[in-house]
């Protein structure tokens, strides 16, 4: 079974519309973190956001929000007022258990487009 | 700039040759870890070295290798290439105690193999 899924292959949102960027996950461990990368089309990976799992309010950075749901296990990405800018590849993350040092494992995308 | 230096970025190398690349970690990072991303594909994790030893395996070939040095720098070597090992692989390096943005990416190195 995949760990981590993101089941929008691409979305379309016009400029300064709000976007939602859906991830579930499947985890048995108690401590998690869940991340989000933008990987525009120069190819950088470039962290957006992180949640831990024990973390009790949903995590902001500027315009990026992480709606955390975990008895649901998803962790939907919310991309306030889009800029054209945003148009990337978005994966979602998750690292299992709270030891340091531990691979993360990757979602297959959503490519997101923002259109004028 | 991350702080993670790959080398090379670009890498075009027939099937069947062999080629190294290699990843420095941000400073004071003692684990590295290797992806590959190929086309349409999410990040697969190959090998994590943590302080010169091996932490963890993923998805790596036999015909992959890779080591970490005393240096902390790390070199993934892949052999016997064929033309699926086509791909953008990138290294990441985190810190050693938990973190949330603790992982930072190289730019990649994007093999081309024809």
């Amino acid at each position: 079974a995949q760990k981590i899924t993101q089941t929008q292959p691409g979305m379309f949102v016009q400029e300064k519309e709000a976007v939602t960027l859906d991830c579930t996950y499947d985890t048995s461990d108690q401590s998690y973190g869940l991340f989000w990368y933008k990987q525009p089309s120069s190819g950088e990976m470039i962290f957006l956001i992180y949640q831990g799992s024990y973390d009790e309010q949903n995590a902001t950075e500027g315009r990026y929000s992480l709606n955390f749901q975990k008895a649901r296990k998803s962790a939907n990405l919310v991309i306030s007022a889009s800029q054209l800018g945003d148009s990337a590849m978005y994966f979602c993350a998750m690292r299992e258990g709270s030891q340091a040092g531990t691979a993360l494992i990757f979602g297959k995308g959503t490519t997101l487009s923002v259109s004028s | 700039d991350s702080g993670v230096t790959q080398t090379p970025k670009h890498l075009i190398t027939a099937t069947g040759q062999r080629v190294t690349l290699r990843c420095s970690p941000r400073s004071g990072d003692l684990s590295v870890y290797w992806y590959q991303q190929s086309l349409d594909q999410g990040l697969q994790f190959l090998i994590q070295y943590y302080n010169g030893e091996e932490r963890a395996k993923g998805n790596i070939l036999e015909r992959f290798s890779a080591q970490q040095f005393p240096d902390l720098h790390s070199e993934l070597n892949l052999s016997s290439l064929e033309l699926g090992d086509s791909a953008l692989y990138f290294c990441a390096s985190s810190v050693s105690s938990p973190g949330d943005d603790g992982y930072t990416f190289g730019s990649g190195t994007r093999l081309t193999v024809v």
